[in-house]
């Protein structure tokens, strides 16, 4: 079945680093979706790509979706204490509902 | 405007009981979800509808089972629950089902069973 990972597992910066999250699905992707979840919270999106080699950014975030649309990365740029949490990737095949959740990459910001 | 509600925040269950994760959305979405999230794992599909009256089957539905009670409540069933059903449950939502939409998620239940 369709498989989403994500390296790294964890990351610790210090404040003002930059930082970057990869995913990798093990099928070619429809469209793929970030979100931020912070400690104890919940899953909030924060966008999605759907077109091959797109990037898109938000502030100090960079995303990019590959060219093969199997994998993407999320970047930040000069991370702040509010950066931290886990993100996660999600994709979804073509024919499918479903979105497989990565693995997630934790950020932690030394300040 | 509340979003996603998710009832109880927390509960401790016994090997054996059964209970239901409650699951309410107001903003008129067709498509609600059931995920689990486990240290590691990210979050793991259950259950999902894709509109009223309509349920499938998600990566990891065995000793789960769900309803969706009208467009608004989609609740989730543990019918005998086992050590291996601790986790985080979310519920979510979104409009369409059409794959290039946003989910929203609720605050989560933090089940524990003992």
């Amino acid at each position: 079945g369709q498989q989403v990972m994500q390296i790294p597992q964890y990351q610790h910066v210090q404040e003002g680093e930059d930082f970057t999250t990869y995913c990798n699905s093990s099928t070619t992707l429809s469209n793929i979706q970030w979100y931020k979840q912070r400690p104890g919270g919940h899953p909030v999106f924060l966008i999605q790509l759907v077109k091959s080699g797109e990037v898109k950014k938000q502030k100090r975030l960079t995303f990019q979706f590959g060219e093969a649309k199997k994998n993407s990365s999320l970047h930040i740029t000069a991370t702040q204490t509010t950066d931290v949490g886990t993100y996660f990737c999600a994709g979804r095949t073509s024919g499918t509902y479903k979105y497989i959740f990565g693995t997630g990459t934790r950020l932690k910001v030394l300040a | 405007n509340a979003g996603v509600t998710q009832t109880p925040k927390f509960q401790v269950l016994k090997t054996g009981q059964s209970m239901t994760l409650q699951c309410a959305q107001d903003m008129n979405h067709n498509s609600m979800y059931w995920y689990r999230q486990d240290p590691g794992m990210g979050l793991r599909l259950i259950y999902y509808s894709a509109s009223e009256g309509t349920t499938d089957k998600g990566e990891v539905p065995n000793g789960y089972n769900v309803s969706r009670l009208n467009k608004r409540e989609f609740s989730l069933r543990l019918e005998s629950a086992a050590p291996s059903q601790t986790s985080v449950y979310f519920c979510a939502s979104s409009e369409g089902i059409a794959g290039q939409v946003k989910a929203f998620f609720g605050q989560g239940t933090r089940l524990t069973v003992v």
